[in-house]
């Protein structure tokens, strides 16, 4: 039982390049999320997903994309990256929306 | 409309000294609060949850939370730091109604021999 996983674990890009990150969990839960953490700022949702087939805008979306592929997986996409993005990266989910989140590691994210 | 504030953004302890993180939140709704403890590189850990039970929350690694509507606070409680605390602490408020989690900026806890 991994939880929840992603990949990368990090990554370097060049200002306007893409990538998409990756997140699985194995809970069978219904919500996932992304979020990102700079320093001083603490989490900040940039997209949710309260079931499978939904997506909604979080706090911070602009810039990024984002597939709810399955129930297990949801990705995030940065169609053209900006050194604002520069982040720490953290996928969560919950068995449905408003319970307990539970966190993957983490992807590092530095846009030169 | 949902927010949350960490009184502090660090903390210094000594080993074996009580702990005291302070936070705290604004809801239009019944919130659930949810401490959780982020140690360097890594993800994010539930410490411990208030859901509308009882008011002193008990969490892992001996960590409590105290539930005060009054006040609009939701501190959280050490009695005994270890050197395995140092880590940044989130204080965060959702509420059923709105599925989504407002953090709070965080509080960097150093502990100290």
């Amino acid at each position: 039982n991994a939880g929840v996983t992603q990949t990368p674990k990090f990554q370097v890009l060049k200002t306007g390049q893409s990538m998409t990150l990756q997140c699985a969990q194995d809970m069978n839960h219904n919500s996932m999320y992304w979020y990102r953490q700079d320093p001083g700022m603490g989490l900040r949702l940039i997209y949710y997903s309260a079931s499978e087939g939904t997506t909604d805008k979080g706090e911070v979306p602009n810039g990024y994309n984002v597939s709810r592929l399955n129930k297990r997986e949801f990705s995030l996409r940065l169609e053209s990256a900006a050194p604002s993005q520069t982040s720490v990266y953290f996928c969560a989910s919950s068995a449905i929306s408003g319970e307990t989140q539970y966190f993957g590691p983490g992807t590092r994210l530095l846009v030169l | 409309a949902q927010s949350v504030t960490q009184l502090d953004s660090h903390v210094s302890v000594s080993e074996g000294t009580p702990v005291l993180l302070r936070c705290n939140y604004s809801s239009s709704y019944s919130p659930s609060l949810f401490w959780y403890v982020q140690h360097p590189n890594k993800g994010l850990q539930l410490l411990l949850k208030y859901t509308s039970a009882a008011t002193l929350v008990k969490g892992i690694n001996g960590f409590e939370a105290e539930f005060k509507k009054s006040e609009t606070s939701f501190h959280l409680t050490k009695p005994s730091a270890h050197m395995s605390d140092a880590a940044e602490y989130f204080c965060v408020v959702s509420a059923k109604s709105w599925g989504k989690l407002q953090f709070g900026a965080g509080t960097q806890v150093v502990v100290t021999p």
